[in-house]
């Protein structure tokens, strides 16, 4: 079974650190895009990481950029997100997803979608 | 970035027909997919590309495109189809994913 698990949520103070992990199973882990994305209490998705299969490429949100840092060790089919200088605002939900990419020749129009979720890590932070 | 623009709630009646839209410039270029998400649960995938569905999801769900506007249709919605829909494509600038802001449906 294709499966994401995300792990490593917690409380932590402003201007703490967490560490989230995401464990990945039932496919070649290296061969995809995988995304962090997160979901404030009561609030939308929101798009906050990337990284490309082999981990050479990264992407963020100006939301979190300079703080948070996107890894992956795909001998342990694992990916990683490092939270430093946690703000009260960056208290969410935190999914990891699978990304795919398609491209339609007939209208020259490309996708990408996410097509596997994790369940969710909650992040709080507070004092 | 690019922004994509929804409606933040839609109601309709049991059985009936209902459409979700989703605009933004990165739409003239880029499909839309479309997720569902259910109060405490995570989302998942409905529609993607052009008008493509995962494995399991009911046929009553479809997918079009016009210019910037891109929408899920419910052909027959069920009380069970009571979630919150969100669409995302790509960026047009930049290389990532942006999502709506999500439209809760309601089934009457």
């Amino acid at each position: 079974e294709v499966q994401l698990l995300e792990s490593g949520g917690g409380l932590a103070q402003p201007g703490g650190s967490l560490r989230l992990s995401c464990a990945a199973s039932g496919f070649i882990f290296s061969n995809y895009v995988i995304i962090w994305v997160r979901q404030a209490p009561g609030k939308g998705l929101e798009w906050v990481s990337g990284i490309s299969g082999s981990g050479g490429v990264t992407y963020y949100a100006d939301s979190v950029k300079g703080r948070f840092t996107i890894s992956r060790d795909n001998s342990k089919n694992t990916l990683f997100l490092q939270m430093t200088s946690l703000r009260v605002e960056d208290t969410a939900v935190y999914y990891c997803a699978r990304q795919e990419a398609g491209y339609d020749s007939s209208t020259y129009y490309s996708y990408y979608y996410l097509d596997v979720w994790g369940k969710g890590t909650t992040v709080t932070v507070s004092s | 970035s690019s922004e994509l623009t929804q409606d933040p709630a839609v109601s309709v009646a049991l059985g009936q027909t209902v459409r979700i839209t989703c605009q933004g410039d990165s739409l003239r270029s880029y499909y839309a997919s479309w997720s569902q998400q259910k109060p405490g649960q995570a989302p998942i995938l409905v529609i993607y590309g052009k008008n493509n569905r995962p494995s399991g999801i009911p046929d009553r769900f479809s997918g079009s495109s016009s210019g910037n506007t891109a929408s899920l249709t419910i052909t027959g919605a069920q009380a069970e189809d009571e979630a919150d829909y969100y669409c995302n494509s790509r960026d047009s600038s930049y290389n990532h994913v942006i999502f709506g802001g999500g439209t809760k449906l309601t089934v009457l």
